[in-house]
């Protein structure tokens, strides 16, 4: 059974670009969230969906950052324009609860 | 602001000892608290839960959670290298949000 698949891996990129990180959750769990860790800050929910619906984005930290589920099986999380300070690991992870349970492999992004 | 506490560490434990995590929150309304196990480079890994007072045993693995000092704990039985790795301690408020603690490093000595 295949798990949480983000895509890239690994993203660098140049200040203002847009950047989108993508996520397939496990087929049947019914919520999905991003994400943030760094040093600083730790592990921070940033979004997470419920079949589909966002249910909290009080944790994306300014309008730049949008995030969507057109279905089941696939979402995203776009940075429009990129900045230095979104330079971080970025989880995805899907549940059957309101808690996240699968982690997938990250997304390492660094914004130059 | 609602807080998760942990010590960052290292915490240095011979192999076959017992690892004791420590964990406190600031919320108390918080209902559910949970352990995740990160390895270097590598994603969270929820490795327990624990709902009510008390003791949860998995394994070599113990959660301990005393609501009225608002302290969870996670005790490691017969530490192996292999437990070395980030312990992640979050706590599911009564508002129904997941904040995590940043984590207790963990070192097993051989």
């Amino acid at each position: 059974d295949a798990g949480v698949i983000q895509s890239p891996r690994h993203e660098v990129t140049e200040m203002g670009q847009e950047v989108t990180l993508r996520c397939k959750p496990i087929s049947g769990h019914d919520y999905l969230f991003w994400y943030r860790q760094t040093m600083m800050r730790g592990l921070e929910l940033l979004i997470y969906f419920n079949n589909n619906v966002p249910i909290d984005d009080s944790g994306m930290p300014e309008d730049r950052f949008s995030a969507k589920m057109p279905n089941a099986s696939f979402s995203t999380l776009k940075i429009q324009p990129s900045e230095p300070r979104d330079s971080a690991v970025y989880f995805c992870a899907s549940s059957l609860v309101p808690q996240p349970q699968h982690f997938g492999d990250g997304t390492r992004l660094s914004i130059l | 602001q609602k807080e998760v506490e942990q010590n960052s560490g290292p915490l240095s434990v011979p192999e076959g000892a017992i690892a004791s995590l420590n964990c406190t929150y600031s919320d108390r309304g918080s209902q559910s608290f949970f352990w995740y196990r990160q390895y270097s480079g590598k994603s969270p890994e929820l490795i327990m839960f624990i709902y009510s007072n008390g003791d949860k045993e998995d394994g070599r693995f113990t959660a301990q959670l005393n609501k009225a000092s608002q302290y969870v704990s996670l005790l490691i039985r017969d530490s192996q290298p292999s437990d070395s790795a980030t312990y992640l301690c979050a706590v599911k408020g009564g508002d129904d949000k997941i904040i995590f603690g940043k984590g207790t490093r963990l070192h097993i000595l051989p």
